[in-house]
């Protein structure tokens, strides 16, 4: 079944404690992202890759980090969490820019 | 800069009535793609249509509708006969073929649509 997978779904942790959340797909699409999604904001970009080793800055990239070692892989890393940065994360795939995004499930982080 | 409006926040109707969600968007490309998007109280976001700048004909797909004009940059969604399952938050949402800015999807704010039995 074609899908993006992120892992965890689920995860509070505390201030300054380096995390990653994992973002996987099995489409072979090029394009990959980062959203996070906050009340009354709705969904922004942190992070996109066009490729294998090529990543970008989205609208919001500030305490964020990315890695593309793999075509399939798009890990979501925050080296020192803060509490700001409590939201809902959803990793999307797609063939090519501006084609149809995929979204994987979600993760809700809380940092406490 | 590209922008996605969806001026109306929440929308409440009876089931079995008609619903129109509002899009109007912002972009100086002349070739761009819009999107919905769906997002059940589950909390994941699925795709449900994708129209490209040049493509203007209206779209029915079951009780589902989408109405594009660039003429007014809209990019409405009607909801024909509502059923409680249609209950969900709805974001529209604009990409760029050519990149530029922060790339990727810009959304809307999305609009939270309860369907009342």
């Amino acid at each position: 079944e074609a899908q993006v997978t992120q892992n965890p779904r689920y995860l509070i942790t505390v201030t300054g404690k380096k995390l990653t959340v994992t973002c996987s797909q099995n489409m072979n699409h090029e394009y990959m992202s980062w959203y996070r999604q906050d009340p009354g904001l709705g969904l922004r970009q942190i992070y996109y890759s066009m490729n294998v080793e090529v990543t970008d800055k989205g609208d919001v990239p500030e305490g964020y980090k990315v890695s593309r070692k793999e075509k399939r892989n798009f890990p979501l890393i925050l080296e020192s969490p803060s509490p700001n940065q409590t939201s809902l994360y959803f990793c999307a795939s797609s063939l090519i820019r501006a084609d149809t995004q995929y979204f994987g499930p979600g993760t809700r982080l809380t940092v406490l | 800069a590209q922008k996605v409006t969806q001026a109306q926040t929440e929308i409440s109707v009876v089931e079995k009535e008609d619903v129109t969600l509002d899009c109007v968007y912002e972009t100086r490309d002349t070739t761009y793609y819009l999107f919905w998007y769906k997002q059940p109280p589950s909390g994941e976001l699925v795709f449900l249509i994708r129209r490209n700048s040049f493509d203007e004909q209206n779209e029915i797909s079951g009780r589902y509708s989408w109405n594009f004009q660039k003429s007014t940059s809209s990019f409405n969604f009607t909801i024909t006969a509502s059923q409680v399952v249609d209950s969900a938050v709805y974001f529209c949402a604009l990409g760029l073929y050519s990149g530029g800015g922060a790339d990727g999807l810009t959304f809307g704010k999305g609009t939270h649509l309860i369907i009342q039995p």
